[in-house]
């Protein structure tokens, strides 16, 4: 199936710090990619859905200055997490998809780690 | 949206047939019944969807009752490391996913 690649797979920051997650999709052209959050031992929680070219679509209760998303290209989507704090520290996995078919599939990234001290 | 309802664990034993429900009553007659599984500390890996008809991949079968109010999971042949959550997701909002707790699926020697 198609690649989707996250970097980094681990981070640690420091409170206070911002942190770039990079998304990337390797084979195929991403229209939209989407972002999740996950904690230990819950399921995944979408926070936004990312459209090249265009401005995030935050779900709600997720707070856009804060979690920076940019799709700038079509390989490529990025997560800033914005003046970190411990709280924030989770598993943030990416997904992308090609063209707006429903029927096309999303795949996943491997997932990132934050830490933050 | 269309829900769906899974069984928050099942086992199977190797080698063995694990068969793994799901309900999504209010599905649409446009969703998707997509399936995805995740492994403890990895992003969720893509298994295979359907529409109406059955489905078949190298992975596993997807089966889909003829209302389309719930489906049927297969992996004809499971092993230690199939061992993970499965997702049952119904396609909604156009084409985001939305994840429920899934089925813990523990594949035993």
């Amino acid at each position: 199936g198609a690649v989707v690649s996250q970097h980094p797979s681990r981070v640690i920051c420091k409170s206070g710090t911002s942190v770039k997650i990079e998304c990337r999709s390797l084979d195929f052209q991403a229209t939209t990619m989407f972002w999740y959050r996950q904690f230990p031992k819950k399921s995944l929680m979408l926070m936004a859905t990312s459209n090249e070219g265009s401005k995030a679509t935050y779900e709600q209760g997720v707070e856009k200055d804060k979690f920076l998303i940019n799709h700038a290209s079509l390989t490529l989507s990025t997560l800033t997490v914005t003046s970190a704090h411990p709280e924030d520290s989770s598993f943030y996995i990416c997904s992308a998809i090609e063209g707006r078919n429903s029927g096309n599939t999303i795949y996943f990234g491997e997932g990132s780690w934050l830490t933050v001290v | 949206d269309a829900k769906t309802t899974q069984p928050p664990s099942m086992d199977c034993a190797e080698g063995r047939a694990a068969n793994l429900p799901c309900n999504h009553s209010t599905i649409s007659g446009n969703e998707y019944v997509y399936w995805y599984r995740q492994i403890h500390s990895q992003g969720p890996q893509y298994i295979i969807h359907g529409l109406k008809n059955n489905e078949t991949n190298e992975m596993a079968s997807l089966i889909i009752t003829e209302d389309r109010k719930s489906s049927t999971l297969i992996l004809p042949h499971a092993t230690l490391r199939d061992t993970a959550v499965y997702y049952c997701i119904v396609r909604v909002n156009n084409y985001k996913l939305t994840f429920g707790k899934g089925t813990l699926l523990t594949v035993n020697p």
